[in-house]
């Protein structure tokens, strides 16, 4: 595609619920990177894959948040038993050449309830 | 773990003022980007600078790398409302960047 697509735009849960959040790079991309915005402040990196080599999870916060690639495009985040402090806006990025210029979708606003 | 300080954290400007924000760190870079970012947005990259001492102009806007490429500043030019948004530097750590604590622009008509 044109950009870097995620879905959903929003998302409102129950505490203790599971979701799954999606980010569909642009084509060709093989560098994609998944970060945390809290509040309009900086951004918190989570997890980046390249290509088909093994992600770096350096920066999951808990183990329940995980992430895949398949088919090395479409990646999904998923947040297990959610709690109140994972509310935040989560945004992927793509890149062709790695950390020279990352394109980044519009994120997803979690909200847990 | 390297870390990029902003500041200012916010800034509240009248329409055709100057203003300068700053990236600091304690570690050394090989490159800076700076982004900026609107509501409801994800970041869009401004520019990227990779050699010490340089200087990148981009309208209004001026970029500065630091000598020691630990630091950089962004200087805004007669502001006007359409630069309001979130400014993020970012710098590289292992094959990803970093990103700043961000500084917040309103520009008032």
């Amino acid at each position: 595609g044109a950009g870097v697509s995620q879905s959903p735009s929003n998302k409102v849960t129950e505490k203790g619920k599971d979701v799954e959040l999606r980010c569909d790079p642009i084509s060709g991309h093989t560098a994609l990177y998944w970060y945390r915005q809290s509040l309009g402040q900086g951004l918190e990196f989570l997890i980046y894959f390249q290509g088909n080599s093994a992600p770096d999870k350096s920066g999951l916060p808990s183990d329940r948040f995980s992430a895949e690639r398949t088919g090395g495009s479409v990646s999904t985040l998923t947040i297990q038993r959610t709690q109140q402090e994972d509310s935040a806006v989560y945004l992927c990025a793509s890149s062709q050449h790695g950390f020279y210029g990352y394109t980044f979708g519009s994120g997803t606003r979690l909200t847990v309830v | 773990t390297q870390l990029l300080e902003q500041s200012p954290q916010f800034l509240s400007i009248q329409e055709g003022e100057n203003l300068t924000v700053y990236c600091n760190s304690s570690s050394v870079f090989s490159s800076l980007q700076w982004y900026r970012q609107e509501p409801g947005e994800g970041p869009v990259l401004l520019v990227t600078v990779v050699t010490g001492g340089e200087v990148k102009k981009l309208k209004r806007l001026t970029f500065q790398f630091g000598d020691a490429r630990k630091d950089s500043s962004l200087h805004i030019t007669a502001a006007q409302p359409g630069d309001t948004g979130l400014y993020l530097c970012a710098g590289e750590d292992t094959d990803k960047l970093i990103f700043g604590t961000g500084t917040r622009l309103q520009v008032f008509p």
